[in-house]
């Protein structure tokens, strides 16, 4: 079965840090997400990505937060200097139409 | 007011339990609507959709009143392996993409 895959599944870094957080989608997918969920705490939407730019951002998605698909198959997220407030689960979505959504399990990331 | 609202719980049943949560949203421009499931530090996954004259699936029974913008989820036969976070999530399109909402999520906990 098709699945996304997410890229590291945790990372730690220092405050202040840039980290990328890759993710490759399915493969005929056209629609891409990136959501956190800090723990405990609900599932926050960033940024939604199609036909190659950003279609919708939230207000959390601010000048630190930047995506691409550089190669028609790898979706990233760069965070460019990471604040403690960073540290969440960053989950990776993809959809082909208006279907399901399917996840990725998700990069941890903790900034110390 | 949050745009999707649930009962976080816990709901605590006994295993073989009918047990029922309750979402509603703000947005009337919402147009589809779906339950997810979040199993402890997993990504979401897709349960079911939300179709306005209401589904089955299996032990699980979702119904939609829009004039209300209310959505339920209905878990019958409680299994132990029905403990998770159930998450509502509803979709809108616009800025040429399709953009999914999640709530809060309600945590269920079937007991032996």
């Amino acid at each position: 079965e098709p699945e996304v895959t997410q890229t590291p599944s945790h990372q730690v870094t220092q405050m202040g840090q840039e980290v990328i957080l890759r993710c490759v989608p399915i493969s005929n997918h056209l629609y891409f997400y990136w959501y956190r969920q800090i723990l405990g705490q609900k599932v926050e939407f960033l940024v939604s990505f199609y036909n190659n730019e950003i279609s919708e951002k939230s207000e959390i998605f601010d000048d630190q937060f930047s995506v691409e698909r550089p190669d028609g198959s790898n979706f990233t997220l760069k965070i460019r200097s990471t604040k403690l407030e960073d540290s969440a689960m960053y989950f990776c979505a993809s959809m082909f139409r208006a279907g399901e959504l399917f996840f990725g399990e998700g990069s941890r990331l903790t900034v110390l | 007011r949050k745009e999707v609202e649930q009962d976080p719980g816990p709901f605590n049943v006994p295993e073989g339990a009918t047990v029922a949560f309750n979402c509603t949203y703000s947005n009337s421009a919402s147009q589809s609507f779906f339950w997810y499931r979040q199993d402890c530090r997993k990504e979401p996954k897709l349960l079911m959709s939300v179709y306005s004259s209401g589904n089955e699936d299996g032990r699980f029974t979702a119904q939609l009143n829009r004039a209300s913008q209310y959505i339920s989820l209905l878990i019958r036969d409680s299994k132990l392996s029905d403990s998770a976070t159930y998450l509502c999530v509803v979709r809108r399109s616009g800025s040429g993409t399709y953009k999914y909402i999640f709530g809060t999520g309600t945590r269920l906990k079937v007991l032996a």
